[in-house]
């Protein structure tokens, strides 16, 4: 079983449509949820951090829920230029505080 | 402030020879990591550099090594290559040592292996 497993991808979806991904992780010790853009093979960058609480930026909403082991990423009104491979991160002190990258599931946003 | 930057950009190696990449960790960053991207794979775990010593080693072979400088740059060294050993290898910096501060990546090196 992989450390981090997320939907298998692609998602095809118009402009302005809601998309949402989703994860899970197997190490209930993980402390550190992430998700990542990346585009067209270039370097992830951070789209943003997860909490408990849940959090916002945006158009963009990440949700952790610990007991369950599972992160989502909400994406509201999609744009062309949302299209990438979006990337679930687990880290923690117990894994040496590496990232654990999911396989990516990649999004295509079509006008 | 500038980032994480990786050098070469592109590389091709012959089965059987050794490489060097580098990376300068962005400035007040002290810790490296080392990831290898397959295509159609998310990034994996090589290494991780904190303080110019090694303090996570992810499931690759030791042919794969690696070093930190005092101004924690850092180089990734693979010997024998192998045609599996082609893809992105990013490099990540971290203010602190790893943990939920965040990484900032460099755009990588892209290494085809005939």
């Amino acid at each position: 079983r992989k450390e981090v497993e997320q939907d298998p991808g692609p998602f095809n979806v118009p402009e302005g449509a809601t998309v949402a991904f989703n994860c899970t992780y197997s190490n209930s010790a993980s402390q550190s949820f992430f998700w990542y853009r990346q585009d067209c093979r270039k370097e992830p960058k951070l789209l943003m951090s997860v909490y408990s609480s849940g959090n916002e930026d945006g158009r963009f909403t990440a949700q952790l829920n610990r007991a369950s082991q599972y992160i989502s990423l909400l994406i509201r009104d999609s744009k062309l230029s949302d299209s990438a491979t979006y990337l679930c991160v687990v880290s923690g002190y117990n894994q040496g505080g590496k990232l654990i990258f999911g396989q990516g599931t990649e999004l295509s946003v079509k006008p | 402030e500038t980032g994480v930057t990786q050098s070469p950009t592109h590389l091709i190696k012959t089965r059987g020879q050794q490489v060097t990449l580098r990376c300068s960790s962005q400035s007040g960053h002290n810790t490296v990591s080392w990831y290898q991207q397959a295509l159609g794979q998310g990034p994996q775990f090589i290494f991780q550099y904190y303080r110019e010593e090694e303090n996570g080693r992810g499931n690759f072979p030791p042919r794969f090594s690696g070093l930190q400088f005092p101004n924690y740059s850092s180089e990734l060294n693979v010997n024998a290559l192998e045609l599996d050993d082609s893809a992105l290898y990013l490099c990540a910096s971290s203010p602190r040592g790893g943990g939920d501060y965040g990484y900032t990546f460099g755009s990588g090196t892209r290494l085809t292996v005939v």
